[in-house]
């Protein structure tokens, strides 16, 4: 089985400052796929980033980058020149191969509260 | 164009009672994922389909819990002699094919409340 872990239950940064979720997973699986999440009040998620564990380079997206280290076991989410509108929960999560290699379900960390202060 | 879309939004059932949440993905979608998210916590993954298969169910926490894609479009999330540990927020995923690596759209979510 899997586990995600998220350490910080809670985040708070000033606008425009850049900002660190941790993310550190549990697995014996060789190849999977890592993403990040976000959640704002709205409840809906919203896929932020994502990871294939083979490829080495780390995933960007805009001001959204993450740090992989495959061999720790860590998947941390970089946020530059934060927004307010990137205040949300953010959930680390992990897929495994599933039949035939292709999709199964997430596994989720329990999230990060990150408030974005004016 | 339309994303997923979760019925009731909001379900207040008396402990024993059975419930039916409804899941629509979005047109076209092969795969459809359900997940439990109590209050708090982040998403736990309950049940797979593919099309109208369903290849893992292994995180349904019980047997009176059962989903159904017929038709390989909607889906249902039936809980029967629900209880208190039951109250949570069920979320919907689809994706647009069976790949690992595609992104999974989610719905809004139905709130059950078990009294």
């Amino acid at each position: 089985a899997q586990t995600v872990t998220q350490s910080q239950p809670e985040m708070s940064v000033q606008e425009a400052e850049t900002v660190t979720l941790s993310c550190t997973y549990d697995t014996s699986e060789s190849n999977y796929y890592l993403f990040w999440y976000k959640q704002p009040p709205s409840r809906q998620m919203i896929l932020v980033i994502r990871q294939e564990a083979y490829k080495q380079q780390n995933a960007t997206e805009n001001r959204f980058s993450v740090n992989f280290q495959k061999a720790a076991k860590s998947f941390s989410l970089k946020i530059s020149d934060s927004q307010l509108g990137d205040t949300a929960m953010y959930f680390c999560a992990f897929m495994k191969l599933g039949t035939g290699g292709g999709a199964d379900g997430l596994t989720f960390g329990k999230g990060t509260h990150l408030i974005i202060q004016p | 164009g339309a994303g997923v879309s979760q019925s009731p939004r909001y379900k207040v059932a008396k402990r024993g009672q059975d419930v039916a949440l409804r899941c629509d993905p979005i047109s076209g979608h092969v795969s459809l994922f359900w997940y439990q998210q109590a209050l708090g916590q982040g998403p736990e993954f309950l049940t797979y389909f593919q099309n109208e298969a369903q290849l893992d169910k292994s995180g349904l926490p019980s047997d009176r819990f059962f989903a159904e894609r017929p038709e390989g479009s909607v889906s249902t999330l039936k809980i029967q002699r629900t209880q208190q540990e039951d109250s949570a927020v069920y979320l919907c995923a689809s994706s647009l094919t069976s790949g690992a690596y595609n992104e999974q759209f989610f719905g809004p979510g139905t709130r059950l409340t078990v009294l």
